[in-house]
């Protein structure tokens, strides 16, 4: 079964500090994956996905991830982190067994941007 | 504007009785989703539908019904047999489950206390 591990459980940068959230996932196949943002209080945000191809690949707001294959890894990183970033993070892996085609959660990273 | 909405945004009931979660889209979406989000736990699968008067258990569907009567709506019921009821209820569809890489959209969910 397809498990997502998200280490961090809460980061604080400084803002226009770079930023780097892990991801591990645990799948036998070509896993396909997703960063979601939450802002508090409300529903989830697409930043990015990852099928095939290039394993770097670029999102919304700056956020670029890269896939790891030998580390099983698809980290989400920003070059320079604005206040408003500040959210919590979720990364997910898409799910084919039993025919569903949900998705599988990380437990979140909660970002905290300091002035 | 195209999008799902969840009400109400907060939800207050006395422990034993059934409560039903509203979630609607208008994105003319055949796949829809529920998920339950707990603190540090990430968020996880109740049940989903992939076509009206179809719907299947996720992986937590123990206390709870859904309905698909219409394809825009997939209200879920919390019944007095769920346990622990009060968290953070997100929506989310899709236009269709047949392939994971397509992007589920979520609405911006419902907040349950049971006391």
């Amino acid at each position: 079964a397809q498990s997502v591990t998200q280490p961090d459980i809460h980061i604080t940068v400084s803002e226009g500090a770079s930023l780097e959230l892990r991801c591990n996932y645990s799948y036998g196949a070509t896993p396909y994956l997703f960063w979601y943002v939450q802002s508090p209080g409300q529903g989830l945000q697409l930043l990015l996905k990852y099928f095939s191809g290039d394993t770097l690949v670029q999102g919304i707001k700056g956020f670029e991830a890269e896939f790891k294959r030998s580390q099983s890894s698809f980290n989400l990183r920003k070059p320079s982190v604005h206040w408003s970033d500040a959210a919590e993070y979720f990364c997910a892996v898409g799910r084919l067994d039993t025919g569903r085609r949900a998705l599988t959660f990380g437990s979140g990273t909660r970002l905290q941007v300091q002035p | 504007d195209g999008g799902i909405t969840q009400s109400p945004k907060y939800l207050f009931r006395k422990e034993g009785q059934n409560v039903t979660l509203s979630c609607e889209q208008n994105l003319n979406h055949d796949a829809m989703y529920w998920y339950r989000q707990d603190p540090g736990q990430g968020l996880r699968l109740i049940y989903y539908s992939q076509i009206v008067n179809d719907f299947q258990k996720g992986d937590i569907a123990e206390g709870y019904s859904v309905s698909r009567e219409k394809k825009e709506s997939f209200p879920l019921t919390v019944t007095s047999a769920q346990k622990n009821p009060t968290a953070f209820y997100l929506c989310a569809s899709k236009p269709h489950d047949r392939e994971v890489t397509v992007e589920q959209y979520f609405g911006p969910g419902t907040r349950l206390t049971v006391t």
